[in-house]
């Protein structure tokens, strides 16, 4: 069965600095990868995916990620935060069975702490 | 327009009553899905119905009976509620379950049971 895991429960950094949230997952065939993002109280918004071909992928505000299937990793990058993007980050994988596809295995989440 | 609506967005109950949540997608997608949110925000698939038939059924307690009148409706009905029922449930759809698509979440119902 596949699974995702997302080693940083909470992460902090200021305003301005650089972002890298770490996932890795765990699946047979060739994996369909997606970063959500979820604000306090609100549903989850999709940042950005992979599904094949250019392994960096750019998603919405400015985020990017970087698929390496050597490393069953799909971390997500960010330049510069804002004090908006403190959110929970979730990291997904899709999978196939049956002839169709199945729901998303989420990663339990991280939670983006920006200070000013 | 809201792609994918959910109704309500806060819900409140006794042990041991029923309730339902609703759920809308104008997106025109084919499949639509349950997800549960639970107290330390780990997400995890409950149902999905493509074309009004129930594909996915995570070995959910037959207390939570899904129902899809039509593609653009997947309702979530939950007999006997328990404290442990106490969560945030999303909908989400997307374009077919044939092929890997986005899934669209809705904004999510906060179910707490007291």
């Amino acid at each position: 069965a596949q699974s995702v895991t997302q080693p940083d429960i909470h992460i902090t950094v200021s305003e301005g600095a650089s972002l890298e949230l770490r996932c890795n997952y765990s699946y047979g065939a060739t994996p369909y990868l997606f970063w959500y993002v979820q604000s306090p109280g609100q549903g989850l918004q999709l940042l950005l995916k992979y599904f094949s071909g250019d392994t960096l992928v750019q998603g919405i505000k400015g985020f990017e990620a970087e698929f390496k299937r050597s490393q069953s990793s799909f971390n997500l990058r960010k330049p510069s935060v804002h004090w908006s993007d403190a959110a929970e980050y979730f990291c997904a994988v899709g999978s196939y069975s049956g002839g169709g596809a199945d729901g998303l295995t989420f990663g339990k989440g991280t939670h983006l702490i920006i200070q000013p | 327009d809201t792609a994918v609506s959910q109704t309500p967005k806060y819900l409140v109950t006794q042990m041991g009553n029923d309730k339902s949540i609703k759920c809308e997608q104008n997106l025109g997608h084919d499949t639509m899905y349950w997800y549960k949110q639970d107290s330390k925000k780990f997400l995890k698939i409950m149902f999905s119905y493509n074309n009004k038939e129930l594909i996915i059924n995570e070995t959910v307690p037959n207390r939570f009976s899904p129902k899809s009148p039509d593609k653009a409706h997947l309702n979530l009905h939950i007999n006997s509620l328990e404290l442990g029922d106490s969560a945030v449930y999303f909908c989400a759809s997307s374009q077919s379950f044939l092929s890997y698509n986005e899934q669209f979440f809705g904004p999510g119902t906060r179910l707490t049971v007291l």
